[in-house]
């Protein structure tokens, strides 16, 4: 199984300011996919953005992007202008051309009023 | 299109007892995915379902753990002689192919609570 590190537990970020979530993965291989999950209270697992390996050119969607850096192996999320609802536990998740989906340990962002 | 729907949302059953969760997954989605998350932990691969196959199994463990996905109504995720250890949340997902380059969809989870 592939290793899907998250090295920061929880992140606090006031309101309508910046965060950046880490994560770092283990592959020797060169086809892949990189998610970035959301996890609310409600518990709904929710997709924010995914990267394609062979893209050079990193995802965005609205106020989410990424820092794709694939010789570091390292897929960051960037949230910008931080919103209430962005509070949630996020999940990078790895995936290969099979189906298994490898998910870090998660990162708790709390947004500040 | 509702989305994939797992129940019961929360179950609770004492040890011994038998833990049965439901999945339908998307509409146009034949590939179903069970994945569990203990407390404080990510997901967990568990098993990989088309219809009427199992695919592959090798995150479930060996005993007491079942799944099947039949021809029609939803799959079900089977926990015989349930322990506290299996107290945790579990993930159905759902796509239209097995290749990575699909986006799976999540359930909303059920939580398995055995006292």
């Amino acid at each position: 199984a592939q290793t899907v590190t998250q090295s920061q537990p929880e992140m606090s970020v006031q309101e309508a300011e910046t965060v950046t979530l880490s994560c770092t993965y283990d592959t020797s291989e060169s086809d892949y996919y990189l998610f970035w999950y959301k996890q609310p209270p409600s518990r709904q697992m929710i997709l924010v953005i995914r990267q394609e390996a062979y893209k050079q050119q990193n995802a965005t969607e609205n106020r989410f992007s990424v820092n794709f850096q694939k010789a570091a192996k390292s897929f960051s999320l960037k949230i910008s202008d931080s919103q209430l609802g962005d509070a949630a536990m996020y999940f990078c998740a790895y995936r290969s051309n099979d189906y298994k989906l490898s998910f870090g340990a998660g990162t708790t962002v709390t947004v500040r009023a | 299109n509702a989305g994939v729907m797992q129940n019961p949302r929360h179950l609770v059953r004492r040890r011994g007892q038998e833990a049965r969760l439901r999945c339908s997954p998307m509409k146009g989605h034949s590939h179903v995915y069970w994945y569990r998350q203990l407390p404080e932990e990510g997901l967990k691969f568990m098993v990989y379902l088309q219809k009427e196959n199992i695919i592959d199994e090798s995150g479930m463990p060996k005993e007491r753990f079942s799944a099947e996905f039949p021809k029609e109504g939803p799959s079900i995720l089977r926990i015989q002689q349930v322990v506290r250890g299996d107290s945790a949340a579990y993930f159905c997902a759902s796509s239209p192919q097995g290749t990575g380059a699909n986006v799976l969809t999540f359930g909303a989870g059920s939580r398995l609570t055995v006292l």
